[in-house]
């Protein structure tokens, strides 16, 4: 059991917009930056999107992330086939002293 | 280029050591947090360590899972880190990831390629 609640899947067609949620609590997202990694078939996993919604250098403006009190979203825009990836939320837990993730969301361009 | 190599991984019975080594080029290494990740057989993500630069204290975190049996180290002369795992469990079976360290959101920027850990009998 994730400590940050992700959906385990999600779909859309090239072109679309596709929306990933990711929901916390107080001692993590609610007092704490989320950072989003991409882990394509057989790879190692990158950093999507770091501090709740800065892109490093190389990553598609098509991705973009938010935050609103005890929950996350990353979203695609113009979805292409090599988006198709596992995609993770993670965030420092106050709590708990270290990192926390979602258990990760499958997406499937259709 | 930020480059990180992984090695050390290997097939080893419950109860017994490893230690997993992460050699970085391409950056100053002794100017960042260091970290650990692994990710058991079809499965996600989970945080194992970290180690602050020596600017910061060369201060560790580790999670629960692995606190008292795992220790995170780095040799900055060498531009090594490394992870002692003992008493090993089968469930520390995974694919062990090296990672750079940056910022406050203590984001992970630059993965190495994975060692594999299998703990069996």
């Amino acid at each position: 059991q994730s400590v940050l609640t992700q959906p385990p899947s999600a779909s859309g067609t090239p072109g679309q917009r596709v929306t990933i949620s990711c929901s916390g609590s107080s001692s993590n997202i609610g007092s704490n930056t989320v950072n989003w990694y991409q882990q394509l078939p057989g790879t190692a996993p990158k950093l999507l999107i770091s501090g709740n919604n800065q892109r490093p250098s190389g990553v598609p403006d098509r991705f973009s992330g938010s935050k609103s009190g005890t929950s996350a979203s990353l979203a695609i825009s113009g979805l292409q086939s090599e988006d198709e990836a596992d995609y993770y939320c993670a965030a420092w837990d106050d709590s708990l002293n270290g990192v926390v993730f979602g258990g990760g969301t499958m997406l499937t361009v259709l | 280029e930020v480059q990180l190599v992984e090695s050390g991984g290997d097939l080893v019975q419950p109860g017994r050591s490893l230690r997993l080594s992460c050699t970085a080029s391409g950056f100053s290494f002794g100017d960042y947090t260091m970290g650990w990740f692994r990710q058991a057989p079809g499965k996600g993500l989970e945080w194992v360590s970290f180690i602050r630069s020596n600017t910061y204290g060369g201060t560790t975190e580790n999670a629960a899972s692995v606190k008292g049996r795992f220790t995170i180290s780095r040799d900055d002369s060498k531009s090594i880190a490394y992870l002692q795992m003992n008493s090993l469990k089968t469930e520390d079976t995974a694919v062990y990831y090296c990672t750079r360290v940056v910022g406050a959101p203590m984001a992970a920027d630059y993965w190495g390629q994975g060692t594999l850990v299998t703990v069996s009998s």
